[in-house]
């Protein structure tokens, strides 16, 4: 079965600070990866998408993401982290030839700290 | 533009009543998915809709639950005899049309059964 493995459930980092949130997937196909995140109390928005081409994504909010295909991961990166980045970050997946249904994480919650 | 919108934003009902969620998608979207999103479970996808043909009903979780979409357009999901498992918040999401185009998810309603 498709499955995606969100390691890391926090991340507390401090303002300004770099950071990595992990994200692996196990599909025996091909897939398209995303990256949603949640503010609170608010509804999920897309940070970026990987679907071919360059295995660097730049999205919004200065995020960035690689795809590694040898080993099955697409971790989440932004060099420098805000207040206003806390929220919640939700990695997805697609299997190709699919529905369209995404396959959620379990999320990784962002702590910046002042 | 407007994006997707749902409603009511919240719902508190008693065990086995029957209560049923709204969505609108974003105009001229033709795909429409639910999920859900709890505590437990995490982010689950429930049903997809595309255009005219037959909706993706794989993920919805028992007979209790159903879906339809009117006129290409509005969606409803409905679910039967409501139990305290069925609290969760339940996303909606449209996108325009092909299965690795954006989905724009709507706030959601948070469904408590008491």
């Amino acid at each position: 079965a498709q499955s995606v493995t969100q390691l890391d459930s926090q991340v507390p980092v401090f303002e300004e600070a770099p950071v990595e949130l992990r994200c692996n997937y196990s599909s025996s196909v091909s897939v398209y990866l995303f990256w949603y995140v949640q503010y609170p109390n608010q509804g999920l928005q897309l940070l970026l998408k990987y679907l071919s081409g360059s295995t660097l994504v730049k999205g919004i909010n200065g995020f960035e993401a690689e795809f590694n295909k040898s080993q099955t991961s697409f971790h989440l990166r932004k060099p420098s982290v805000h207040i206003s980045d806390t929220a919640e970050y939700f990695c997805a997946v697609i299997r190709s030839g699919n529905t369209g249904k995404l396959i959620f994480g379990q999320g990784t919650t962002l702590q910046v700290k002042p | 533009g407007a994006g997707v919108s749902q409603s009511p934003s919240n719902k508190v009902t008693e065990k086995g009543k029957d209560v049923e969620l709204r969505c609108d998608p974003i105009s001229g979207h033709t795909a429409l998915y639910w999920y859900r999103q709890s505590l437990g479970q995490g982010l689950e996808f429930l049903i997809y809709f595309q255009g005219n043909s037959a909706p993706d009903k794989s993920g919805l979780p028992s007979d209790r639950f159903s879906a339809e979409r009117t006129g290409g357009s509005v969606s409803t999901l409905t679910i039967q005899r409501t139990q305290q498992e069925d609290s969760a918040v339940y996303l909606c999401a449209s996108s325009p049309g092909t299965f690795t185009d954006t989905q724009y998810f709507g706030p959601g309603t948070r469904l408590t059964v008491l």
